[in-house]
């Protein structure tokens, strides 16, 4: 069981350049949300996925696009990168939509924007 | 909406000594509340979480946590430190408004000193 996991670990962008970044998990479950996480701000949501086929815009949609591909798949796009979103970037994922789920995360991507 | 609130954006402990992480929330209707541990170069994982049961919960590693609803604080304890404990910690915040997606706190670093 791997759990959350998330491709690239790292990597640099040009500002204006496009990018993908993949979430899977295998755990079965429902949803699945993207954050970012800032110094000093916490992790912020940025969409998420309350199954499949659902997407919602979470706190800072702003420059993102995401898609739930199936139910182990959540990917979320840069169309035109720009320095503000130099961030690391968490999946997680819950088995359903609701208040007592425990958020599973992935390991993170780290995404330099020059 | 909802919020959270952490005190003390660092907090040094020496090993064996009382570790006290500060949580206040702010809500309309009741919350539930979450610490998450972030290990360096890791995703979050789940330490506990209140869910309107017991007001005092325990959860991984001799953490544990009190809901006090006058206070409204949930402050986060282990009676002695461990090198290991060395890690960010996040409060975080749902309502049964919020339908499970998570409000967090801007993140408590601790440093542990032999």
């Amino acid at each position: 069981n791997a759990g959350v996991t998330q491709t690239p670990k790292f990597q640099v962008l040009k500002t204006g350049q496009s990018m993908t970044l993949q979430c899977a998990q295998d755990m079965n479950h429902n949803s699945m949300y993207w954050y970012r996480q800032d110094p000093g701000m916490g992790l912020r949501l940025i969409y998420y996925s309350a199954s499949e086929g659902t997407t919602d815009k979470g706190e800072v949609p702003n420059g993102y696009n995401v898609s739930r591909l199936n139910k182990r798949e959540f990917s979320l796009r840069l169309e035109s990168a720009a320095p503000s979103q130099t961030s690391v970037y968490f999946c997680a994922s819950t088995p359903l939509l609701g208040n007592q789920e425990t958020q599973y995360f992935g390991p993170g991507t780290r995404l330099l924007v020059l | 909406a909802q919020s959270v609130t952490q005190l003390g954006s660092h907090v040094s402990v020496s090993e064996g000594a009382l570790v006290l992480l500060r949580c206040n929330y702010s809500s309309s209707v009741p919350p539930y509340l979450f610490w998450y541990v972030q290990y360096p170069n890791q995703g979050l994982q789940l330490l506990l979480k209140y869910t309107s049961a017991a007001t005092l919960v325990k959860g991984i590693n001799g953490f544990e946590a009190e809901f006090k609803k006058s206070e409204t604080s949930f402050h986060l304890t282990k009676p002695s430190a461990h090198m290991s404990d060395a890690a960010e910690y996040f409060c975080a915040v749902t309502t049964t408004d919020s339908w499970g997606k998570l409000q967090f706190g801007a993140g408590t670093q601790v440093v542990v000193t032999p």
